[in-house]
């Protein structure tokens, strides 16, 4: 069973450019969840979609957007980029019931010269 | 809001040692707790997840317990190995979809 797959691995993109990165969850899941990791802040919700519906959203600015596809894959994107949106991007899988077991991705590194 | 808090930050054990992870939430009415694993750059890998309505789960080396009335969980792993070594995150989701609240996590060095 194929996990969590997300692309690409890493990328570098200059200050002010725009970057779309994607998430294919495990195959049955319904749910897909963005978190942005940095040192200095940790783990931090983006969004999360279910059936192509965004049910959750965290506190960042609206650069930062999503969408899901009927397929449950997701992709999200972030306009304008700043210096401070260089980190590590993972997503979550699961089911989509709530509070079910999640499962992450290796994670998008993200670097803004 | 919940907060999760990790103690201790870092450890560094001998290899063979057992070891206890800790965590604690704010707000004990959760429905699941999950600990995970992540090595350095790498995305997370679940261990374990313990449903509220029970108080220990068991896969191999690692015991997690969950008291929700205390707003407390524990990883124990058992006879440390230096594969181990990496930072381990607990998490709780909030009541409605799959959003989670992160601990800060605990570095785990295990010395050979």
């Amino acid at each position: 069973k194929a996990g969590v797959t997300q692309t690409p691995r890493y990328l570098i993109k200059t200050r002010g450019q725009q970057v779309t990165l994607s998430c294919s969850p495990i195959s049955g899941h319904r749910s897909v969840s963005w978190y942005q990791q940095t040192p200095g802040q940790g783990l931090q919700f983006l969004f999360e979609y279910f059936s192509e519906t965004q049910r959750n959203k965290g506190n960042f600015p609206g650069r930062f957007s999503g969408r899901q596809f009927s397929n449950s894959r997701s992709e999200m994107n972030v306009s304008t980029l700043e210096l401070g949106d260089s980190a590590l991007y993972l997503c979550a899988s699961s089911l989509g019931t709530d509070n079910t077991e999640a499962f992450f991705g290796q994670g998008t590194r993200l670097t803004v010269v | 809001k919940q907060e999760v808090t990790q103690i201790p930050a870092a450890l560094s054990v001998p290899e063979g040692e057992n070891l206890v992870l800790n965590c604690s939430f704010t707000d004990s009415a959760i429905y699941n707790l999950q600990w995970f694993r992540q090595d350095p750059g790498k995305g997370l890998t679940s261990l374990l997840l313990i449903q509220s309505s029970q108080r220990e789960q068991t896969s191999g080396r690692l015991n997690a317990s969950l008291d929700k009335s205390s707003g407390r969980s524990t990883l124990y792993i058992a006879a440390s190995q230096p594969g181990d070594s990496a930072t381990y995150l607990c998490a709780v989701p909030t009541n409605t979809g799959n959003q989670f609240y992160f601990g800060t996590g605990t570095s785990l060095t295990v010395i050979p």
